[in-house]
């Protein structure tokens, strides 16, 4: 049971380039999350995914799209990427039911744009 | 709206001796409340959460946290830190209405646990 498994784990990337995030989730949950870690600023929602085939914009979604391939997969683009997305991204899933809200997060993604 | 605040940037204690990582909250409605640790470089680790029911909760590696109401608070506690526990520690909200479980962080806490 992996849990929550993200790739690439670094990635460095010129200003203008794109790239994908992968995430993948082995525990049937039915919502995922993408959010970015800032120093001093905690993790901000960028985008989720409520359940299958819905996604919806969080606190932070300029400059990313997402796709919801399926259940276990939930992806994030960066289309052409800047330096202020250097950061570190984590993805995150949770079964979402009224005894368990909590979100369990993957290893994360280190970016950095030049 | 909802939001966490963590007032304390870092928490420095010895080796035995008690920790207490502060948090507060606002929220309308009924919150969610959970913790969760951070070691370097590695994700979010859940702790515990409080949803309803006893305002003292338990949860992983001796942790507790006791929900306050009429303060907002939700403090995070141990009572005998290890050097183990040097970490960052994230306070979170969410409503019990939020049909998204969308969850609200505090900015974190440092703590320095020294042997």
């Amino acid at each position: 049971n992996a849990g929550v498994t993200q790739t690439p784990k670094f990635q460095v990337l010129k200003t203008g380039q794109s790239m994908t995030l992968q995430c993948a989730q082995d525990m049937n949950h039915n919502s995922m999350y993408w959010y970015r870690q800032d120093p001093g600023m905690g993790l901000r929602l960028i985008y989720y995914s409520a359940s299958e085939g819905t996604t919806d914009k969080g606190e932070v979604p300029n400059g990313y799209n997402v796709s919801r391939l399926n259940k276990r997969e939930f992806s994030l683009r960066l289309e052409s990427a800047a330096p202020s997305q250097t950061s570190v991204y984590f993805c995150a899933s949770s079964a979402r039911t009224a005894a368990s809200y909590e979100q369990y997060f993957g290893p994360g993604t280190r970016l950095t744009v030049t | 709206a909802q939001s966490v605040a963590q007032p304390e940037d870092q928490v420095n204690v010895a080796e035995g001796n008690p920790l207490t990582v502060k948090c507060t909250y606002s929220v309308s409605g009924n919150p969610y409340l959970f913790w969760y640790v951070q070691y370097p470089n590695r994700g979010l680790q859940f702790l515990l959460k409080y949803i309803t029911g006893d305002n003292l909760v338990k949860g992983s590696y001796g942790f507790e946290a006791e929900f306050n109401k009429s303060q907002t608070s939700f403090h995070l506690k141990k009572p005998s830190a290890l050097v183990s526990d040097s970490a960052l520690y994230f306070c979170a909200v969410t409503r019990l209405t939020d049909s998204w479980g969308k969850l609200q962080f505090g900015a974190g806490t440092q703590v320095v646990v020294t042997p």
